[in-house]
């Protein structure tokens, strides 16, 4: 069972280009999450979406975008890469029957843009 | 807004004591807590999920309780290990919304 999986695991981007980051679960979850997570800072939600085709914004969505035509698939799009962009990125899914259930992190992708 | 602390920021205490952790919320209207640990280069795992409702969870050697009319939320880790050296982090979760609002987390070293 693998879980929430990212990839890619590292990538450096120069001012300007874009990227996708990948984000599969193998859970069923219905609710999928992506985060950023910066030095010393909590971590801060940039989109969820609750099923196949619901996307919304979180705190801070300015520079990306997201899509979910599966439930187990939910990229991330950096379309023009800023030094504010560099990061670590989280994806996460939960599943919620009632309550809602704990959330499952995938490992990150560390992102610096120079 | 919703700000969640945790202090102290690190903490070293040798094998075998036991430790609390500690998290304080400063809006008590909240769904549920939820702690997690983190490894260096890893993503978050979830340890234990409080209800609003509930005033403690266990699993093993963990416990958390949930105060919400004074903010607040620990973890008790009994008996610790070297193996439980790891960053804890709090996070909230509000009515309404999706959002979980996370502290900056307590960096824990268990001496061996």
């Amino acid at each position: 069972n693998a879980g929430v999986t990212q990839t890619p695991k590292f990538r450096i981007l120069k001012i300007g280009q874009s990227m996708t980051l990948q984000c599969t679960q193998d859970m069923n979850h219905n609710y999928m999450y992506w985060y950023r997570q910066d030095p010393g800072m909590g971590l801060k939600l940039i989109y969820y979406s609750v099923g196949a085709g619901i996307t919304d914004k979180g705190e801070v969505p300015n520079g990306y975008n997201v899509s979910r035509s599966t439930t187990e698939d939910f990229p991330l799009r950096l379309e023009l890469a800023a030094p504010s962009q560099t990061s670590v990125y989280f994806c996460a899914s939960s599943s919620r029957t009632g309550e809602y259930q704990p959330q499952h992190f995938g490992d990150g992708t560390r992102l610096s843009i120079l | 807004k919703q700000e969640v602390t945790q202090i102290p920021a690190a903490l070293s205490v040798p094998e075998g004591e036991n430790l609390v952790l500690n998290c304080s919320f400063t809006d008590s209207a909240i769904y549920n807590l939820q702690w997690f640990r983190q490894d260096p280069g890893k993503g978050l795992t979830s340890l234990l999920l409080i209800q609003s409702s509930q005033r403690e969870q266990t699993s093993g050697r963990l416990n958390a309780s949930l105060d919400k009319s004074s903010g607040r939320s620990t973890l008790y880790i009994a008996a610790s290990q070297p193996g439980d050296s790891a960053t804890y982090l709090c996070a909230v979760r509000g009515f309404g919304n999706e959002k979980l609002t996370f502290g900056t987390g307590t960096r824990l070293t268990i001496i061996p």
